[in-house]
């Protein structure tokens, strides 16, 4: 069945530090992915998201390109600021029934000052 | 932008009672809600989806004796945990997809229930 594998957190960066959080997809057809992010004490926000193969989606300094041929849709940002510390998800929505996600199990990020 | 809130974002209870777990829509109407439940370090899983005046449709594993859902308004839908045991101590959390032409707007998501069986 369809499946998200995230790495594991808790990353811990520096303020303006290179982040990268991996994110790989088991799916029959062609779904869509997604980043969520939930702050503390807040639900889950759509990030960034992409349809179709090779499209990139980018959201306040963050970006995630769409990977068909490694299965992948890794999360990057240039510069972390410390208002970026929360946990991150990695999602997929099937192709035929867009109302059904399947979520990795979510990435903390910590970025110190 | 569109809101779904939760109530409460914490509970605790006694083994073999019953937790009521409120999703609110706060400014749009969903005719489809979905709660996901979240154990340490693992994913959330879709549990069931939750419509508007008609049963809820529960995935494969999810026993829905145990976990009733009612969609009794566009606004709100309730998930109780009945009989609860400690095994059913996780985090829940609802989302509800705003607006679109069929089903296709955005999915907002609660800020999340965790529920804490003694």
């Amino acid at each position: 069945g369809d499946s998200v594998t995230q790495m594991e957190g808790p990353v811990t960066l520096s303020e303006e530090a290179f982040l990268t959080i991996n994110c790989t997809y088991t799916a029959t057809g062609y779904p869509s992915l997604f980043w969520y992010v939930q702050y503390p004490g807040e639900g889950l926000q759509l990030l960034l998201k992409a349809t179709k193969a090779d499209d990139k989606g980018s959201n306040k300094g963050f970006e995630a390109t769409y990977r068909k041929e490694t299965t992948s849709f890794h999360l990057e940002k240039g510069s972390v600021q410390v208002s970026d510390s929360a946990v991150y998800f990695c999602a997929l929505s099937e192709s035929d029934n867009f109302n059904k996600f399947y979520f990795g199990s979510g990435t903390k990020l910590n970025v110190k000052p | 932008g569109a809101v779904v809130s939760q109530h409460p974002s914490r509970v605790i209870c006694k083994s073999g009672t019953s937790v009521k777990i409120e999703c609110r829509s706060l400014d749009f109407q969903a005719t489809t809600m979905f709660w996901y439940r979240q154990f340490p370090k693992q994913s959330l899983m879709l549990m069931a989806t939750s419509n508007e005046g008609s049963k809820a449709t529960y995935e494969q594993g999810v026993e829905k004796d145990k976990f009733l859902i009612n969609h009794a308004s566009l606004t709100l839908s309730t998930l109780t945990v009945t009989s609860a045991h400690p095994e059913d101590s996780s985090f829940y959390i609802c989302s509800a997809r705003a607006g679109g032409t069929a089903g296709t707007g955005e999915l907002f998501f609660g800020e999340g229930s965790r529920l804490t069986v003694l």
